[in-house]
């Protein structure tokens, strides 16, 4: 079964920062994905990705599929970034996804 | 555009009683998920649903669970005899193909309150 740990839990930047959050997995996937949690719980996709890099916005996700490890960016973070990024991976054959616990992320003015 | 939605938002019940969570998937989908999140607790799937049979359980969706897809539309899920551990946010998806290698679209979730 798939171990997926990120870190850090919970994060705090100043607006304008800089943000990385990272996830490692323990078995071999497919793709990864990269989930936002607002603070009223609903969950939006941001990534799926299975290789190499992909940009939307101020948002960047990276993996690394030998090393079983992605990143999540965000450039110029603003407080409306602030929300809980999960990351998560499928098992088995129907896709159905193993959560990480999140990183809870909170941007100041 | 085209989204995932679920009703009712919020339930409140007493223990023992059974409660019906519905969801509507978007309409060409072909895979469907529920997950639920204890509060504080990372998000844990439940079940996955495929060519109108169950295709996947957790050790979660026991004897108390069940899922149906009724009229082609909605998505149910039934949880028979509530018992207070079920208190959780429950979140449906859905896919449209190759569930590895396309994204999954959540609903809103229903919070489920068991007292």
């Amino acid at each position: 079964k798939n171990e997926v740990e990120q870190s850090p839990q919970n994060l705090t930047a100043q607006e304008g920062e800089f943000i990385t959050i990272n996830c490692s997995y323990s078995v071999g996937i497919s793709a990864l994905h990269w989930l936002q949690q607002h603070p009223g719980g609903g969950i939006v996709s941001l990534f799926m990705l299975s290789s190499g890099k992909k940009k939307h916005g101020r948002l960047i996700a990276t993996i690394n599929i030998q090393e079983k490890h992605s990143s999540l960016h965000i450039t110029a973070s603003h407080p409306r970034d602030s929300a809980v990024y999960i990351c998560a991976v499928p098992s088995g054959s129907q896709g159905n996804l193993i959560f990480g616990k999140g990183t809870k992320l909170s941007v100041k003015p | 555009e085209p989204e995932v939605t679920q009703t009712p938002s919020h339930q409140v019940t007493q223990m023992g009683q059974e409660v019906i969570l519905r969801c509507v998937p978007i309409s060409n989908h072909l895979y469907f998920y529920w997950y639920r999140q204890i509060l504080g607790q990372k998000v844990e799937f439940l079940v996955s649903f495929y060519n109108n049979e169950i295709s996947e359980k957790s050790e979660i969706f026991d004897d108390q669970f069940s899922v149906e897809r009724p009229d082609g539309s909605n998505f149910t899920l039934k949880i028979r005899s509530t018992k207070l551990e079920d208190s959780a946010m429950y979140f449906c998806a859905s896919n449209l193909q190759d569930p590895s290698y396309n994204e999954q679209f959540f609903g809103p979730g229903t919070r489920l309150t068991v007292l």
